[in-house]
């Protein structure tokens, strides 16, 4: 079974540049989760969908941030413009439900100069 | 509001011992879930053990085992037998709907 693919693995862009992730969950996996992983924190959830609509968006910076899941499988977590702060590690993830086990994809680590 | 608070940054065992990673969290939801997620070093986030709180009943897979305190919020990770393999960061998390991650631990095994 393949496990989940993100991609790039890492992008370096210069402040106020726009940058985006693209992750494919597991197959069947119809929650699917982006999250930020700032160096040396836990995960914090930017935004959770459920098949191809939004179940949580409230820790998500709606003023750059947006993520889209058009046909309820892949999803895309674009930033514009990126900040600074914005440098992390942002993982996607997914499962067959909420209370369930989330399979972590690779992570994409994001540097903003 | 949740939270998840991880009190020991960074721990060490020796090999072949045990360790407990500690965990405490706040919630005011009635039914949900915990989880201790395990980050090795440049790789994914992994689930180690996970525990329904409506459950008295401690959860253990093989070497890992918890202790679960409904009453006092706190959610201990136990590992036996320590295993260079064992070395990562290590997440506490609760949720219902939503999952929150507590800072994290980092273990270190010693050989």
């Amino acid at each position: 079974e393949a496990g989940v693919a993100q991609s790039p693995r890492y992008k370096i862009i210069e402040k106020r540049q726009s940058v985006a992730f693209w992750c494919n969950p597991i197959s069947g996996h119809a929650t699917l989760y982006w999250y930020q992983q700032i160096l040396g924190q836990g995960p914090k959830l930017l935004i959770q969908f459920q098949n191809n609509g939004v179940v949580d968006d409230s820790q998500l910076p709606k003023d750059r941030f947006s993520a889209e899941r058009l046909k309820g499988v892949d999803s895309t977590l674009k930033i514009q413009p990126a900040k600074l702060e914005d440098s992390a590690v942002y993982l996607c993830a997914g499962s067959t439900g909420t209370y369930n086990e989330q399979f972590f994809g690779p992570g994409t680590r994001l540097t903003v100069l | 509001a949740q939270t998840v608070t991880q009190s020991q940054p960074e721990m060490s065992v020796q090999e072949a011992e045990t360790v407990t990673l500690s965990c405490t969290y706040d919630t005011s939801e009635s039914d949900y879930y915990l989880f201790w997620y395990k980050q090795p070093p440049s790789r994914q986030m992994i689930l180690v053990i996970r525990q329904e709180a409506y459950k008295q009943q401690n959860a253990t897979e093989n070497r890992f085992s918890v202790n679960f305190q409904k009453a006092a919020k706190s959610f201990s990770l136990k590992i036996s037998d320590s295993q260079l393999g064992d070395a990562a960061m290590y997440f506490c998390s609760q949720g219902a709907q939503k999952l929150v991650f507590g800072q994290g631990t980092r273990l270190t095994i010693n050989p």
